[in-house]
């Protein structure tokens, strides 16, 4: 089955800076990248998303990029603030009927103010 | 909005119970999901369930069961409770390729 690997585990920034994390998946099959975000206390929240059949794709300051090639993908955060302070979850999906989503251990992103 | 509702944020119970985590929808879609998640682990699929009494198990199945009788409610049922059961459990329902997740149920088995 898929397997996805999420790096770093924590990452720690200054408000400001930019911030990447990296993940790669296991199945040539699966065709659909979400990003997740969970704040305190809640579940996790869709922010940005990747089809296989594209390379790159940004929401103002969210950025997400797919090599299928190399079977990884990267989610970038520029100009970071205070609230994006989170954990952040990437995944990797495959249309069997439903989307079954195999998600990375996430990120614990910290941004210093 | 979508609204994925879990019944409890927070449960006790004791090893050997048996315990029924549920999670109710309203987007009137068929795929619901349950994972539980873990420190270092990330959210690892318990069940799923792409229509009414239509089930298949995740990656990590063992010592749960679920029930999908309504379109609306899945449940998930740990048959006997065991401290390696003690989690953050999540339940999420699919709009198309989006995943809607409830804010979880935090299980204490003690």
């Amino acid at each position: 089955g898929e397997n996805v690997e999420q790096h770093p585990s924590t990452l720690s920034v200054q408000e400001g800076d930019s911030a990447v994390i990296k993940c790669t998946y296991s199945d040539s099959a699966s065709n659909y990248f979400p990003w997740y975000k969970q704040e305190l206390g809640k579940g996790p929240q869709l922010i940005i998303d990747i089809r296989s059949n594209v390379g790159e794709k940004k929401d103002q300051r969210i950025a997400v990029t797919l090599n299928k090639t190399a079977k990884h993908f990267s989610l970038h955060i520029t100009e970071t603030q205070p609230e994006d302070s989170a954990v952040y979850f990437c995944a990797a999906a495959l249309n069997t009927g439903g989307f079954k989503t195999i998600f990375g251990a996430g990120t614990r992103l910290f941004v210093k103010a | 909005d979508v609204k994925v509702t879990q019944s409890s944020r927070y449960l006790v119970k004791r090893t050997g119970e048996k315990v029924f985590l549920e999670c109710v929808q309203d987007m009137d879609h068929e795929n619901m999901f349950w994972y539980r998640q873990d420190p270092g682990l990330g959210l690892r699929l318990i069940y799923f369930s792409y229509d009414v009494k239509m089930k298949e198990k995740g990656d990590i199945p063992e010592g749960y069961s679920v029930s999908r009788e309504k379109k609306e409610r899945f449940s998930l049922i740990l048959e006997s409770a065991s401290t390696n059961q003690t989690s953050m459990y999540l339940c999420a329902g699919q709009v198309g390729t989006e995943a809607f997740f409830g804010q979880g149920t935090r299980l204490t088995v003690v």
